[in-house]
């Protein structure tokens, strides 16, 4: 019930595409939802975030899409750079809880 | 990097040695925890701290153990490392928990041979 299911494992994109990336959980009382970013040789690094009160947030040419119902939410990176390539974590976590990482998916964005 | 120092950067070692990691922040941040990254696992977490003095496990804590004896030092132990103990080691902190974001070091490269 603790688990984040992350999909696809690695995506490759043109550049000017729309990179999407796809979490799923099951435990009904997390209520933050991130997704970090990570650079070869770095530390994952918070790229945006959203809670359940709202449906979408979007900074930037990053969107997060949140479905509570079907207990999904998804990254959308629009017009997708080289620049994007990167190992990307969604997580979920519960108020006084800690935060659980989906498996990552690998970008590629192909120039 | 918010301030969080992880040393070593790369460490190889011999099975059945022990191993110290250290994190070194100077954000004053009550949490620091340690996770392990893996192919095809994300990040795991192994242990973590609330404060000082104050800890405990994580999901994957078998054959490791910490110590937090100043705010901004928290060290990771592999008693007898074994291969499986091989990874990448990230520490981060949190000025909460829960639904608060994680800054994350750098990051220690362990191969135990």
């Amino acid at each position: 019930q603790q688990q984040v299911k992350q999909s696809p494992q690695s995506l490759i994109v043109q550049k000017g595409g729309i990179s999407i990336i796809n979490c799923a959980y099951e435990n009904t009382a997390f209520d933050y939802f991130p997704w970090y970013q990570q650079f070869p040789g770095k530390g994952p690094a918070l790229l945006i975030a959203i809670r359940p009160d709202v449906s979408e947030k979007k900074e930037g040419r990053f969107t997060i899409s949140f479905n509570n119902s079907a207990k999904q939410f998804s990254l959308h990176i629009m017009d997708s750079q080289p620049g994007d390539s990167a190992t990307y974590f969604c997580a979920a976590s519960s108020q006084g809880g800690k935060l659980i990482f989906g498996q990552g998916t690998e970008l590629s964005v192909k120039p | 990097d918010a301030g969080i120092t992880q040393s070593p950067r790369h460490k190889v070692t011999e099975t059945g040695t022990p191993v110290t990691l250290r994190c070194h922040q100077t954000e004053n941040h009550r949490y620091m925890y340690w996770y392990r990254q893996d192919p095809g696992h994300g990040l795991r977490l192994i242990h973590y701290s609330y404060g000082v003095k104050d800890t405990d496990k994580g999901e994957v804590s078998d054959g490791y153990s910490v110590s937090r004896s100043k705010t901004e030092d928290f060290l990771l132990t592999l008693e007898s490392a074994t291969s499986s103990q091989t990874s990448v080691y990230f520490c981060a902190i949190s000025d909460s928990q829960g639904s608060s974001p994680l800054h994350f070091g750098n990051g220690t490269r362990l191969t135990v041979t």
